[in-house]
């Protein structure tokens, strides 16, 4: 069964300290991974997508990476702002069928960015 | 462009009614989903459109729940007759070919 897990579920750090959140999945034939940001109230928007042959990829002060071999992926936020609070959602596409359309996706990781 | 338009925001019924959610994809995107929000469950995908085909309905959870692309402009989920677990964010998103999928403000469903 195609399963993607996240951890921590929660977190709570300090402005501008640095956090990474965790995703193990079991999805295959792979296809792509995606992290989201979702705001309280607002559907998710897409951070970063990473494909087989990608290990690390950046989007500002979030960095993703990709080890395919052990099939864990990790989101590294750099001097986290109030804005960062959010959940960030794992997504990764494939699945039996081979069809990069089916994503699975992880439960979140709430994040809350106290001052 | 406005991004996915989705209406209503807000939907409070009763139980044994119908409720029919609407989407507008972006502009020119010619892939189409659907999913669902809870706390207990995450995000699940309920049915993926390309070219107003449908192509996924395996994550359709029962026959109350029914799904129209008419055109490539707009999408319809129906829930009939819905039932209180059936209480969620519901978000549409549409993307072009194999890009970023952009999704809609959401749904919020309650019913009583």
């Amino acid at each position: 069964k195609n399963q993607v897990e996240q951890s921590p579920q929660s977190l709570i750090i300090l402005e501008g300290k640095n956090c990474t959140l965790q995703c193990n999945y079991t999805v295959s034939p792979f296809s792509n991974l995606r992290w989201y940001k979702q705001d309280t109230g607002r559907g998710p928007v897409s951070l970063t997508i990473m494909t087989f042959s990608e290990n690390t990829k950046s989007n500002g002060r979030y960095t993703a990476t990709l080890d395919a071999d052990t099939k864990q992926s990790s989101l590294h936020i750099t001097a986290s702002q109030l804005s960062d609070s959010a959940s960030y959602i794992c997504v990764v596409s494939g699945g039996a069928s081979g069809g990069s359309y089916i994503p699975t996706f992880g439960r979140g990781t709430s994040l809350i960015v106290h001052p | 462009d406005a991004g996915v338009i989705q209406s209503p925001r807000h939907e409070v019924t009763e139980m044994g009614q119908e409720v029919t959610l609407r989407c507008k994809p972006i502009s020119g995107h010619n892939s189409l989903f659907w999913y669902r929000q809870t706390m207990m469950r995450g995000l699940e995908l309920l049915i993926y459109f390309n070219n107003n085909v449908p192509i996924d309905d395996s994550g359709m959870p029962e026959d109350r729940f029914s799904a129209k692309m008419p055109n490539a402009s707009f999408s319809t989920l129906k829930i009939q007759p819905s039932e209180p677990r059936d209480s969620a964010v519901y978000f549409c998103a549409s993307k072009f070919s194999t890009d970023t999928q952009y999704f809609g403000p959401g749904t919020r469903l309650t019913v009583l």
